[in-house]
């Protein structure tokens, strides 16, 4: 089994949608959780931290599921420019983040 | 300010070539790592140095070697690489030690041909 496992999508939304993605993780000792998105040919760039309970900014909306091991994002009001790669990420017992491979996200107008 | 720099941009060398990749970070962060990062790929972590030493290895071919000759700056030296060694080499830094957000680095697309 992976050690982070995403559905790679491609999740194809019209602008102003909700969507949402999950990902879950086989190591229930990880305490530390983010989401990153990429940009074609970019750098992953630090969307937010997952917290025990969950944390929210703007339209983005970040849950632990540590029960069911998974945790979630919510995009709210899906912008043409949120069309990226979201990269799930956890670390490990020695600080060493492990990535999901990502679900690709495309909103069209 | 969460900027990582790296340069140069892109690069391209021969298999007998020695080239070297440079990283910097002002944030005051104290670990720094390097990943490879292939098409449609997640990154995979090469090296982490924490407090300026080598903390992690992630069996990495001697053809490639790191550096950190003070906080502030990271090397990856590159000696006698195969093609297949061709991928977005990127560099990132987190503050206080490894168990912090990671913030990364433009990346250098490398081609080796």
């Amino acid at each position: 089994r992976k050690e982070v496992e995403q559905d790679p999508g491609p999740f194809n939304v019209p602008e102003g949608a909700t969507v949402a993605f999950n990902c879950t993780y086989s190591n229930s000792a990880s305490q530390s959780f983010f989401w990153y998105r990429q940009d074609c040919r970019k750098e992953p760039k630090l969307l937010m931290s997952v917290y025990s309970s969950g944390n929210e900014d703007g339209r983005f909306t970040a849950q632990l599921n540590r029960a069911s091991q998974y945790i979630s994002l919510l995009i709210r009001d899906s912008k043409l420019s949120d069309s990226a790669t979201y990269l799930c990420v956890w670390m490990d017992s020695s600080y060493k983040l492990i990535f999901g491979s990502g679900t690709r996200l495309l909103v069209r107008p | 300010d969460t900027e990582v720099t790296q340069t140069p941009k892109h690069l391209v060398m021969g298999m007998t070539n020695k080239k070297s990749l440079k990283c910097e970070q002002h944030m005051g962060h104290r670990a720094m790592y390097w990943y490879k990062q292939k098409a449609k790929k997640p990154p995979e972590l090469m090296f982490v140095y924490s407090y300026e030493k080598l903390s992690i290895n992630e069996s990495v071919p001697s053809r490639f070697s790191p550096e950190c000759p003070n906080s502030s700056l990271l090397n990856l030296h590159l000696h006698a690489l195969q093609p297949e060694d061709s991928a977005l080499y990127l560099c990132a830094s987190s503050k206080e030690g490894t168990n912090y957000e990671q913030y990364f680095g433009p990346g250098t697309r490398l081609t080796v041909t």
